[in-house]
């Protein structure tokens, strides 16, 4: 089964850029999804389709997507961003998450 | 726009059965394909199943394989969730999420708040 890879945690100073990454064999070839979920609520799409913003979420998100890691980009992180992040793929008729990064602003 | 609820959470032992409804509104259910996902305490989400928009296409997750069916009635735009001979490890929140896509993956653009099933004897 296809696996995912995300650091544990990622910290970032408020008002600075924080990157997570997403690494699988070739996911450069695959659509790339993120989510953001905080504390007792269900997860919310931030980037869908590698680079794609959905309706309501702040610029300062971004992704990118090559060969074998994908990135979301967190450009002047707000204390609001501190949160899991989870990437999704599908393969094989199957959707996958990755492991979850929790984003420390400090 | 659009909300998904789920119901029919609660505890249960292990080897029994228990259906969840998704029931939504806001949006033209008919036209989207619906997905279970599941998180157990602590943990990161799990895909748990899909079904096509027409209740054609069915596919699931290998840990619920064949003990899980997912099923929807577009008449009353509720998505169901039967699970048998649950074990501890199914143990999670369970949410819906409306998919946006097709066969080649689906992303969730749409969640419910969840329902949180317990399987402990």
């Amino acid at each position: 089964s296809y696996e995912l890879t995300q650091p544990l945690s990622v910290s970032v100073a408020l008002g600075q850029t924080a990157r997570i990454t997403c690494g699988g064999n070739n996911i450069g070839n695959k659509y790339v999804h993120w989510y953001q979920q905080k504390p007792g609520q269900a997860p919310v799409l931030v980037i869908c389709r590698n680079v794609n913003r959905p309706s309501g979420i702040p610029e300062r998100f971004s992704g990118s997507n090559s060969e074998n890691t994908a990135t979301l980009t967190i450009s002047g992180a707000q204390a609001g961003d501190e949160a899991d992040y989870y990437c999704q793929v599908w393969d094989n008729f199957t959707e996958v998450f990755g492991p979850g990064t929790k984003v420390t602003v400090l | 726009q659009g909300q998904l609820v789920e119901s029919g959470g609660g505890v249960v032992q292990p080897g029994r059965s228990l259906r969840l409804a998704c029931e939504a509104s806001g949006f033209t259910f008919s036209s989207y394909a619906m997905h279970w996902v599941r998180q157990a305490p602590g943990k990161g989400p799990e895909w748990v199943a899909v079904i096509s928009y027409d209740g054609g296409n069915k596919f699931y997750g290998d840990s619920v394989k064949g003990r899980f069916t997912v099923s929807r009635d577009n008449s009353k735009t509720t998505l169901y969730v039967q699970m048998n001979n649950l074990r501890p490890e199914d143990t999670a929140v369970y949410y819906c999420a409306r998919g946006y896509g097709d066969y080649d993956g689906w992303y969730f653009d749409l969640w419910g708040r969840g329902t949180l099933v317990t399987v402990s004897s």
